[in-house]
Order: structure tokens, then C-alpha cells, then sequence
């Protein structure tokens, strides 16, 4: 039993490229959700998704694209990476009782 | 969006002093969640409270939800170094999405 597992765990970008954040759980969690944070700032919702084919927006969605083709992986698209999407990025399922978290990618876009 | 604030932004103990952050809500909560963060960590989910004026411990924390469900508290007593980091709270706005407080950093000196 794995958890939440995030690839890659570090990540150098240039301005304008393209990339996507991996996620995979194996715990059988409906909901799955990806957060940005910020040097000491908390977490900020960008996409989630209730089950298989189900996504929506956070709080912070521009400049990211997301898709839940199945119940294990929830994957996050950058779509022309820019300076300001440098953060570390965590993905994190739940089957309402509270959120597991994956442990992290670290973007740098520079 | 139904947002939570946050109160303090910052603690700093000496070990083995009591330590207590806030969570407030302008509206009613259907619950509320706490996670610790150590530095350079994920947030780990602690405990989730449901019930109007529920009480929960765990060894040295207790958390506490509020009569009129819009206020949540967690107690650590006597803190040890191994507390430090970052607690947080959080609500689930509809389901499968969660929006997370600011944060309280604890530091605590040996």
C-alpha cells in the first residue's frame, strides 16, 4: 500500500514549457484533489475531481489542465509553464474523512 | 468561497509550555480537519470533527469544534521540539473539495 505517489520530485522548467505532474493512489479514494504552496504561504486549491471522469476548478485553476480517466490517477498539465507556477505542488486523495497527500513536486520555472 | 481564517500566524514556545491555534468561520461548518506539516514535509492528516461541541484528543493534542459550528481550536500541552511545524485547518466546501486555512508555524525552544 503505496498511498499517494507523486512523480517527479524535483523539476527545472523553462518559461513556456509544457509538462505534467503525476499522481497515482491506491487506496480506492473518490476524491482527489491537486494544491499548490508557496514559500510559506498555505495551500491553494487548483483542480479536484469527485470520481472517474469528474473534475473542476479550485481557487487558483489558470494555466493548469487536469483529467481522471480512472479511479488511481489524476494527473496535472501545465500547459506553458511561467515563472509564477514555480511552487511545490501536492496532490492528495480522500474518501471524505480527511485527505492523504503525496509527498511533493518541486517546480522551478525559470 | 467559504474561507476559514486562520489565528496566529506564528507561535514560538518554550518547550514544555501549551500551545493553541484558532480556526473561524463566518458561516457554519459541516466539518472541520487538521494537519501537521513538518518543514520540508507533507501535510498529514490529525483528526476530523463533525459533531457541534465535539472534543477529541489525541495523547497530548485536543481538538475542539464549536457549539455553533463555526470555530475550531487544537491544544497541544506541553510541547516538545517534536511538535514543530505547521498546523492547519480545513473544510470541505462541496464535496471532494477542501479548502485549507493559512496556517499556524510552531516553533518551540528547547
Amino acid at each position: 500500500n503505496a498511498g499517494v505517489t507523486q512523480t517527479p520530485k524535483f523539476q527545472v522548467l523553462k518559461t513556456g514549457q509544457s509538462m505534467t505532474l503525476q499522481c497515482a493512489q491506491d487506496m480506492n479514494h473518490e476524491y482527489m484533489s491537486w494544491y499548490r504552496q508557496d514559500p510559506g504561504m498555505g495551500l491553494r486549491l487548483i483542480h479536484y475531481s469527485v470520481g472517474a471522469g469528474i473534475t473542476d476548478q479550485g481557487e487558483v485553476p489558470n494555466g493548469y489542465n487536469v483529467s481522471r480517466s480512472t479511479t488511481e490517477d489524476f494527473p496535472l498539465r501545465l500547459l506553458s509553464a511561467a515563472p509564477s507556477q514555480t511552487s511545490v505542488y501536492f496532490c492528495a486523495s480522500s474518501n471524505g474523512n480527511g485527505y492523504t497527500f503525496g509527498s511533493g513536486t518541486r517546480l522551478t520555472v525559470v | 468561497g467559504q474561507q476559514v481564517m486562520q489565528i496566529p500566524q506564528y507561535q514560538h514556545v518554550q518547550e514544555g509550555e501549551d500551545f493553541t491555534t484558532y480556526c473561524n468561520s463566518s458561516t457554519t461548518l459541516s466539518n472541520i480537519q487538521w494537519y501537521k506539516q513538518r518543514p520540508g514535509g507533507h501535510p498529514v492528516f490529525l483528526i476530523q470533527l463533525v459533531k457541534s461541541g465535539e472534543v477529541k484528543k489525541q495523547k497530548r493534542l485536543t481538538f475542539q469544534f464549536g457549539e455553533a459550528k463555526k470555530n475550531s481550536s487544537l491544544h497541544i500541552t506541553a510541547t516538545q521540539t517534536t511538535d514543530v511545524g505547521t498546523y492547519f485547518c480545513a473544510v470541505n466546501t462541496n464535496a471532494g473539495k477542501s479548502t485549507f486555512g493559512d496556517g499556524t508555524t510552531l516553533t518551540v525552544k528547547p
